[in-house]
């Protein structure tokens, strides 16, 4: 098994423009969720699904979508990014959203706005 | 909602050396969970508590649940360099609500 897989690991932005941060996970596991982590600022959640075509926004949704088409995949959209958007993007998987199954999480993308 | 608080912040201790992380809960803890991230990568489960007085150990790293203080402990035995990085605690709200994450514990190990 791969586990959780992130790409771009690293990606330059300027103001205004759009991405999309690419996760994927190959363990069948049902719940997936996004965090930001900033300097001092720890692991914030952004959005999490606890199954295809099932999301919901964490602690800092504002600037990013998410959808979940497929058990498998679970990408985040930048629809204009802004440099408070700098910030290294984990996406994690478990089998359930709870808390007694382990949480796996990528390597990270690590974005900066310009 | 939850906040988890670690202390302490950061630690530099000589190799060889004994130390311990806390990680404390404004709410109930329902699971608690240690992670370790090295400098520019991703999170690498330590392990889970579940249980009030539950205790675990992974090699030299042993970890503690106190539900009563909503407080969990990690305690590293005769600290090596390979210990170094950030040591972050994840507990959720409920059973059944994503992880909050504390701000992390940055451990320095010099010889």
């Amino acid at each position: 098994n791969a586990g959780v897989t992130q790409t771009p690991k690293f990606q330059v932005l300027k103001t205004g423009q759009s991405m999309t941060l690419q996760c994927a996970q190959d363990m069948n596991h049902e719940y997936m969720s996004w965090y930001r982590q900033d300097p001092g600022m720890g692991l914030r959640l952004i959005h999490y699904s606890v199954g295809a075509g099932i999301t919901d926004q964490g602690e800092v949704p504002n600037g990013y979508n998410v959808s979940r088409s497929t058990t498998e995949d679970f990408p985040l959209r930048l629809l204009s990014a802004a440099p408070s958007q700098t910030s290294v993007y984990f996406c994690a998987s478990s089998y359930s959203i709870r808390s007694s199954y382990e949480q796996y999480f990528g390597p990270g993308t690590r974005l900066t706005v310009t | 909602s939850q906040e988890l608080e670690q202390s302490p912040q950061s630690l530099i201790v000589q190799e060889g050396k004994n130390l311990t992380i806390n990680c404390t809960s404004s709410k109930t803890l329902y699971g608690l969970y240690w992670y370790k991230q090295k400098y520019g990568e991703g999170l690498i489960f330590l392990m889970m508590l579940q249980k009030g007085g539950e205790e675990k150990s992974h090699e030299k790293i042993t970890a503690k649940l106190d539900e009563k203080k909503q407080q969990s402990s990690l305690h590293i035995t005769a600290s090596q360099p390979s210990h170094a990085g950030i040591y972050l605690c994840g507990a959720g709200n409920s059973g059944n609500t994503p992880l909050v994450f504390g701000k992390g514990t940055r451990l320095s190990v010099i010889a």
